[in-house]
């Protein structure tokens, strides 16, 4: 079956630090893969897409960056947190490009202090 | 792009209580997803369901495509079932991206 482990869970970090968040898939090959950002209150909102090693689609112009270096696994980097940087982070995965189910990681909470 | 609209944004239910959570897209989709998030922040996986209507346990959920809404139903709800309801869409113009909409947040009352 398949899993999707992302860490840290929790992450505390001043502005203007850097980041680096990790999102691995197992049991799957060539999975297309997400990074997703939950803000203070409800909504999601997709930050990258990635459906290959190297292939990165950014939804969103922001202070953020992702790199896919190998098939299952995907990283979210910043190089200088800012304050509007804290939310939950969340990754996820899916087999095709559409239409298929997205699987999502448990998440990572960032706080930029 | 797909706009997804969910409703009501807030439920108070008592143990035992059945209700209905709707979701509005404004476009044909290829993909609509139904999550809880649990109060540790997992999405889970509720159901997967571009049309038609599906069964799990005390949940059912139903998609009239051709309408553009699918709902949620809760039967003989629990406080476990208590989280954040999302309902999530997209179709081959979003290309894999799915649409989240805001959530219904649900509390159920012992």
């Amino acid at each position: 079956s398949q899993t999707i482990h992302q860490w840290p869970a929790t992450l505390v970090q001043p502005v203007g630090s850097p980041l680096s968040l990790e999102c691995t898939v197992e049991g799957t090959s060539n999975p297309n893969l997400y990074w997703y950002r939950q803000a203070a209150g409800r909504g999601l909102q997709l930050l990258f897409y990635s459906v290959g090693i190297g292939q990165i689609s950014s939804e969103v112009p922001q202070n953020l960056s992702a790199s896919r270096p190998q098939d299952r696994q995907f990283i979210l980097s910043s190089k200088k947190l800012l304050l509007s940087d804290s939310g939950f982070y969340l990754c996820a995965w899916s087999r095709t490009s559409v239409p298929d189910t997205q699987y999502f990681g448990p998440g990572t909470r960032l706080t930029v202090l | 792009g797909i706009q997804v609209e969910q409703s009501p944004p807030d439920l108070i239910l008592q143990e035992g209580a059945n209700s209905t959570l709707r979701c509005n897209f404004s476009d044909s989709v290829n993909n609509l997803q139904w999550f809880h998030q649990n109060p540790w922040g997992q999405l889970i996986n509720l159901f997967y369901i571009p049309s038609g209507t599906k069964q799990n346990g005390r949940l059912s959920a139903t998609t009239v495509a051709t309408e553009r809404y699918s709902l949620l139903y809760i039967s003989s709800s629990q406080t476990t079932d208590s989280g954040v309801y999302f309902c999530a869409a997209n179709n081959y113009n979003q290309g894999g991206k799915l649409i989240f909409g805001q959530g219904t947040e649900l509390s159920v009352k012992p």
